[in-house]
């Protein structure tokens, strides 16, 4: 079946601008995860969701960071006025209920901030 | 911070086992030990968990010591394929994210 999908593959942006990334899990999964992998280093979480709430969203690094997931099951990460810093793969897993440490990645999101 | 350490790099020969190490002296009892791989440009796979027992799939075996301390997954015959950075990851069953540290880089040659 389909895995997790993630769109843009590439996004480049100027610094101050405004940036949606989206994420279409596997069906039927109910948790949602998004990490962030600068170069060279593992990746890094973000948020993780159960269905509509934010469950977690410790490792937002600031209030520029913000994710929603309005129905459960596709997730738009929004990065307002992006820095230059913000430059790295974000990526989203899914997985089938909380807890569940299986997780099944997109191929992410390369965004690149000038 | 991550709880695990693991060399940063290691080399086999396709069709050789390779053996990949990580140290996890402070795991608690209810942690499991996950493995992961990246293969370059993509995102993380799922290999591997196991509690203390050792664990083998499709994939790998995973063997735990006894005192849990540390673990070593197998890749049984390594393929050009298997080339990439493996994480070894120790989480609790119902927490709600992977600490990934930086892994080993694992060339496989032909």
């Amino acid at each position: 079946g389909a895995g997790v999908s993630q769109t843009p593959s590439n996004k480049v942006t100027e610094k101050g601008k405004y940036v949606e990334l989206r994420c279409d899990p596997i069906s039927g999964h109910t948790a949602l995860y998004w990490y962030r992998q600068s170069l060279g280093q593992g990746p890094e979480f973000l948020i993780y969701f159960q269905g509509t709430g934010a469950a977690d969203d410790s490792g937002l690094p600031n209030d520029r960071f913000f994710a929603v997931r309005p129905e459960g099951s596709v997730s738009t990460l929004k990065i307002q006025r992006t820095e230059r810093g913000d430059s790295a793969v974000y990526l989203c897993a899914s997985s089938l209920g909380a807890g569940d440490n299986e997780q099944f990645f997109g191929p992410g999101t390369r965004l690149t901030v000038l | 911070d991550a709880k695990t350490t693991q060399p940063p790099s290691m080399d086999c020969a396709e069709g050789r086992a390779a053996n990949l190490p990580c140290n996890h002296s402070t795991i608690s009892g209810n942690e499991y030990v996950y493995w992961y791989r990246q293969i370059h440009s993509q995102g993380p796979q799922y290999i591997i968990h196991g509690l203390k027992n050792n664990e083998t799939n499709e994939m790998a075996s995973l063997i735990i010591t006894e005192d849990r301390k540390s673990s070593t997954l197998i890749l049984p015959h390594a393929t050009l394929r298997d080339t990439a950075v493996y994480y070894c990851i120790v989480s609790g069953v119902g927490t709600d994210k992977l600490i990934f540290g930086t892994g080993t880089r694992l060339q496989v040659f032909p």
